[in-house]
């Protein structure tokens, strides 16, 4: 069974710009969720989708959006782009059970680079 | 909000030896969920361990075990006969039965295993 499949895994971009990072998660995942690491803040929630609805959202500013297709397929978009988004962007799914403490299985992530 | 918190940024052990990594946390809710990831150089984050706050048995998965004291909000994970692969970031992480809330990490504490 294939892993969680994020693209690009690199990325560098310019201040004010905008990117879309994307996530293939594992068949017949139907939540994905999004978290921001740095070495300053470390890792932190973004949000969660589950069928195409966002189900929850971290604290950040309305410049960080997602959304989920219908195969579960998600994607996240950051928009006029900041210095301090430089940060691994990981996504993780899972099955999506009412089950608040089920197992998350995360990508390798999109290393994304500010200049 | 809750916060998680890993007192030690770094630790090493040797091979074959036990060494036990820290993580506190605040909360004042009763029900919730307690996780130790780690975080290998692949940056792909893997469950090590699950802990159901409401469960007073110590969790444990082959060589990795918690000591879960609830009074004291303190969940450390005990990791026996160390192996080269175990080498990694460890991060643990809490996660309320408030479904509009998602997981809370601490900030990670990177461990060597020494050959």
């Amino acid at each position: 069974k294939a892993g969680v499949t994020q693209t690009p895994r690199y990325l560098i971009k310019t201040r004010g710009q905008q990117v879309t990072l994307s996530c293939s998660p594992i068949s017949g995942h139907r939540s994905v969720s999004w978290y921001q690491q740095t070495p300053g803040q470390g890792l932190q929630f973004l949000f969660e989708y589950f069928s195409e609805t966002q189900r929850n959202k971290g604290n950040f500013p309305g410049r960080f959006s997602g959304r989920q297709f219908s195969n579960s397929r998600s994607e996240m978009n950051v928009s006029t782009l900041e210095l301090g988004d430089s940060a691994l962007y990981l996504c993780a799914s899972s099955l999506g059970r009412d089950e608040l403490g089920e197992k998350l299985f995360f990508g390798s992530g999109t290393q994304l680079s500010v200049l | 909000a809750q916060t998680v918190t890993q007192s030690q940024p770094e630790m090493s052990v040797q091979e074959a030896e036990t060494v036990t990594l820290s993580c506190t946390y605040d909360t004042s809710e009763s029900d919730y969920y307690l996780f130790w990831y780690k975080q290998p150089p692949s940056r792909q984050m893997i469950l090590v361990i699950r802990q159901e706050a409401y469960k007073q048995q110590n969790a444990t998965e082959n060589r990795f075990s918690v000591n879960f004291q609830k009074a004291a909000k303190s969940f450390s994970l005990k990791i026996s006969d160390s192996q080269l692969g175990d080498a990694a970031m460890y991060f643990c992480a809490y996660r309320s039965y408030n479904y509009g809330q998602n997981f809370v990490f601490g900030p990670g504490t990177r461990l060597s295993v020494l050959p």
